[in-house]
């Protein structure tokens, strides 16, 4: 079956206390890896894709790697306004348009 | 421009009213998108137009009735809702219409509240 799972459920972090987010997935033939940060009541921001095993990408104090198996978001010296909840999403085979999400990471770093 | 916009930002209605949402994008994607979220989950899937054309319909009410008048825009009607419909409507779009994938751009959200 083809399930996203993201581990932990919740996180709170100091400021400058860095850390990663994970997020396994059971999807055949991955055809990408989608991380989005979203905010309360607000619709989820796009972060990073990944196609490819070994791929990296970075943005300011995150940075998303892939795996066969998983991905991990690393947040370094995070500060209070990287409080958001986090989500991974994996598109399921060709031919659909469904996105399977995570149930995302809920960080809050604290000052 | 990287904007998907949806009007009205909130909305409350009772369980006889008739009302739509309305989602638009510019940025010539093929395929438009309607979730529903509740709070602490993760978006689920509405409905999908591909070139618009409904693609996918996650089995979803018929209280729910989407339209795509045109590649920019997206519609989603409610009549006779629940209150368990109460959630966060997000729109989002991409720009693969074929075998290419890539990721979904969202918009804002409507909060929904049915009395």
């Amino acid at each position: 079956e083809d399930q996203v799972t993201q581990s932990p459920e919740a996180l709170r972090l100091q400021e400058g206390e860095s850390s990663s987010l994970n997020c396994s997935y059971t999807v055949s033939g991955l055809r990408g890896l989608f991380w989005y940060r979203q905010d309360p009541g607000k619709g989820p921001e796009f972060l990073f894709t990944l196609y490819s095993a070994g791929e990296e990408k970075e943005k300011e104090r995150l940075k998303a790697t892939l795996t066969k198996k998983e991905s991990f978001l690393h947040i370094t010296a995070p500060k209070p306004e990287d409080s958001a909840t986090y989500l991974c999403a994996v598109p399921l085979p060709s031919g659909t348009y469904k996105y399977i999400f995570g149930t995302g990471t809920r960080l809050k770093v604290l000052a | 421009d990287t904007e998907v916009t949806q009007t009205p930002k909130h909305l409350v209605m009772g369980m006889t009213n008739k009302k739509s949402l309305k989602c638009e994008q510019h940025m010539g994607h093929r395929a438009m998108y309607w979730y529903k979220q509740k709070a602490k989950k993760p978006p689920e899937l509405m409905f999908v137009y591909s070139y618009e054309k409904l693609s996918i319909n996650e089995s979803v009410p018929s209280r729910f009735s989407p339209e795509c008048p045109n590649s920019s825009l997206l519609n989603l009607h409610l009549h006779a809702l629940q209150p368990e419909d109460s959630a966060l409507y997000l729109c989002a779009s991409s720009q693969d219409g074929g075998s290419g994938v890539t990721e979904q751009f969202f918009g804002p959200g409507t909060r929904l509240t049915v009395l």
